[in-house]
């Protein structure tokens, strides 16, 4: 079974400082990959996904991730955050045995000091 | 568009009540994922829903919870003779259809926060 890893759970930045969150999964084989974000008491939404092709992905407000195939990971980075971006960030992943189905990491909660 | 709407926001029960989750997916989607999320942990999927099947629940616990998603009207999540363990954000998400790139068009809606007294 799919398995997804982010082995930061809590980060603190202060703004302006470049971020990297890391995401590992399990699955050898074709697979699509997300990262969500949460902000506090609102709903999942979408910050990014890999399909195929460039395997740097640019998504909303500034974000950016790259799949590494040969290292099974999909870290997210944003040069330059800001304290509007904290939040929890889930990366997720899709493989093509699992269907329709998501498999989650246990998602980062990042804190941005202003 | 209103999105997925879900409702309550929170829920609280008793141990041994029943707890009833609804999801109402964005307009022009016919099919439903349920997701729960425990404390301190990422969100695993439930189920998977259409309009009147359940195409996979791989991830329903085996006793207690059901689901259905029927003609008519939202979806329902629901747990009997709750226990504190099932203490949790429960997320619904939807999407038009299951073909390539359903999850391009995936949407989660704010969650139900259940706690169990």
């Amino acid at each position: 079974a799919q398995s997804v890893s982010q082995h930061n759970h809590h980060v603190i930045l202060s703004e302006a400082a470049s971020l990297e969150l890391g995401c590992n999964y399990s699955y050898g084989g074709t697979v699509n990959l997300f990262w969500y974000v949460q902000y506090p008491g609102q709903h999942l939404q979408l910050l990014l996904k890999y399909f195929s092709g460039d395997p740097l992905v640019k998504g909303i407000k500034g974000f950016e991730a790259e799949f590494i195939k040969s290292k099974f990971s999909f870290n997210l980075r944003k040069p330059s955050v800001q304290w509007s971006d904290t939040a929890e960030y889930f990366c997720a992943v899709n493989d093509n045995n699992a269907g329709n189905m998501l498999t989650f990491g246990g998602g980062t909660r990042l804190m941005v000091k202003p | 568009n209103a999105g997925v709407m879900q409702n309550p926001r929170h829920l609280v029960r008793r141990r041994g009540q029943e707890a009833r989750l609804r999801c109402s997916p964005m307009k022009g989607h016919s099919h439903v994922y349920w997701y729960r999320q425990l404390p301190e942990e990422g969100l695993k999927f439930m189920v998977y829903l259409q309009k009147e099947n359940i195409i996979d629940e791989s991830g329903m616990p085996k006793e207690r919870f059901s689901a259905e998603f029927p003609k008519e009207g939202p979806s329902i999540l629901r747990i009997q003779q709750v226990v504190r363990g099932d203490s949790a954000a429960y997320f619904c998400a939807s999407s038009p259809g299951q073909n390539a790139g359903w999850a391009e068009k995936l949407f989660f809606g704010s969650g139900t926060q259940l706690s169990v007294l």
